[in-house]
């Protein structure tokens, strides 16, 4: 059973630059949320999306969006990029059940922004 | 103030030791606890996930988490060189509109040398 799976696994862009990641989610899974970690820092919260509709949104401009296909698998979008947009991009999935919403995370894509 | 602290160590300990790893927070609807391992340039992998207060325990590890002081932890026995990793708590309200969303702390890195 394969794992979620992101790509690229790395990127370089230049500010002002546009960059789509992409992220398979566990078999059986059916809700994909994507987080961004600094250097040194834990994962934030970008969005979750399910049944391909953003559920919920954390604190990062509208210049991050995202979108979820027919077969669960999800892209984010940032736009406009700054160089404080370097980081890791991680992917999540899940889904619910009676214990409750346990996420798997993918290897991440490593964004660098020149 | 962030709403789940941990301290970033970094931790050293020999092989064979007893490491504490701990996080406390500050929104009381947490209701849903997680300790993430991250081993370098990879996506954060689960190991423990529990729900409400009390103790849960898996091989050398053992979860256990004080609602009333808002205060979580990880023990691991028998420390070996392969535990050398950052180590993530994380947590999820139940229901309500922060549902799904994960919220972590900074990690804590930790060495276990032979």
């Amino acid at each position: 059973d394969a794992g979620v799976t992101q790509s690229p696994t790395h990127l370089i862009k230049t500010r002002g630059q546009q960059v789509t990641l992409r992220c398979s989610p566990k078999s059986g899974h059916d809700t994909v949320s994507w987080y961004q970690q600094a250097l040194g820092q834990g994962p934030q919260f970008i969005f979750q999306y399910y049944e391909e509709e953003e559920r919920q949104r954390g604190n990062f401009p509208d210049r991050f969006s995202g979108h979820q296909f027919p077969n669960y698998s999800s892209e984010l979008n940032v736009n406009a990029l700054l160089l404080g947009d370097s980081a890791l991009y991680l992917c999540a999935s899940s889904f619910l059940d009676t214990q409750g919403e346990t996420q798997y995370f993918g290897p991440g894509t490593r964004l660098l922004v020149l | 103030q962030k709403e789940v602290e941990q301290d970033p160590g970094p931790l050293s300990v020999p092989e064979g030791a007893i490491v504490s790893l701990n996080c406390t927070y500050s929104n009381s609807a947490f209701q849903y606890f997680m300790w993430y391992r991250q081993y370098s340039r990879k996506g954060p992998e689960l190991l423990m996930y529990t729900y409400s207060s009390g103790n849960k325990e898996d091989g050398r590890f053992t979860a256990q988490v004080d609602k009333s002081s808002k205060y979580i932890s990880l023990f691991i026995r028998d420390s070996q060189p392969s535990d050398s990793a950052t180590y993530l708590c994380a947590m999820s309200a139940a229901g309500g509109t922060s549902y799904g969303k994960l919220t972590f702390g900074q990690g804590t890195i930790l060495t276990v040398h032979p």
